[in-house]
């Protein structure tokens, strides 16, 4: 899919662990977005990054869930103490370009299935 | 709150015949507008978008078509192909105060399903 890269593809978790999901952009993007899919559901937006910097975070649960994309390295979705609930699939995507994007195209991984028991 | 519906969770077509998938918003601040196509297990690849500013835009056999009154858009692909298989969502997207980015809201997806 673009040159997005997730790893893991796949991770599974036992209640009240962490989960760090992984994402590097497409060459030459510097915006990434998190997004979540539930079972049965769309893509729900979770947040969006610049380099060091979260830009919004408004899809972003309150509690446990946190996001950054250091200047060095792939952009990392971090969940702590996790919950069944958590279980779905992660999507990274990135665009070349931030402000002004109307229309623009928005590149997606192939995504990672979190599953909790 | 449901902003952005595709209302149809499947679609049957045969080979070479029209597909017409259909999606209504509600938020009258979205102005442009994105198909996506889904293989299960893979992420969303972009189809074709269009802006508010457009009522059409075409590329190949992908055509979509923004009613801006009736807040609905529509993505037809013709000729239909068995490759075409697959969930397709339409997502929206607001161009804020001059400036916009990736923030998306999505359908919920039909699953469109050409037969040879």
């Amino acid at each position: 899919n673009a040159g997005v890269m997730q790893n893991p593809r796949h991770l599974v978790r036992r209640r009240g662990q962490e989960a760090r999901l992984r994402c590097s952009p497409m060459k030459g993007h510097s915006h990434v977005y998190w997004y979540r899919q539930l079972p049965e559901e769309g893509l729900k937006f979770m947040v969006y990054l610049q380099k060091e910097n979260i830009i919004d975070e408004s899809g972003m649960p309150k509690e446990r869930f946190s996001a950054e994309f250091p200047k060095e390295g792939p952009s990392i979705l971090r969940i702590q103490q996790v919950v069944r609930g958590d279980s779905a699939a992660y999507f990274c995507a990135s665009s070349p370009l931030g402000q002004g994007v109307s229309g623009n195209t928005i590149y997606f991984g192939e995504g990672s299935w979190l599953t909790v028991v | 709150d449901q902003q952005v519906k595709q209302n149809s969770p499947s679609l049957s077509v045969q080979e070479g015949r029209i597909s017409i998938l259909n999606c209504d918003y509600t938020n009258s601040m979205f102005d442009y507008f994105l198909w996506y196509k889904k293989y299960p297990a893979e992420g969303p690849t972009f189809l074709i978008s269009i802006s508010s500013i457009k009522d059409k835009n075409e590329d190949g056999r992908f055509t979509v078509f923004l009613n801006k009154s009736a807040k609905h858009l529509s993505l037809h692909i013709v000729p239909s192909q068995p490759g075409d298989s697959a969930v397709y969502f339409c997502a929206a997207g607001t161009n804020a105060g001059g400036t916009s980015y990736g923030k998306l809201t999505f359908g919920q997806g039909t699953i469109l399903t050409v037969h040879p």
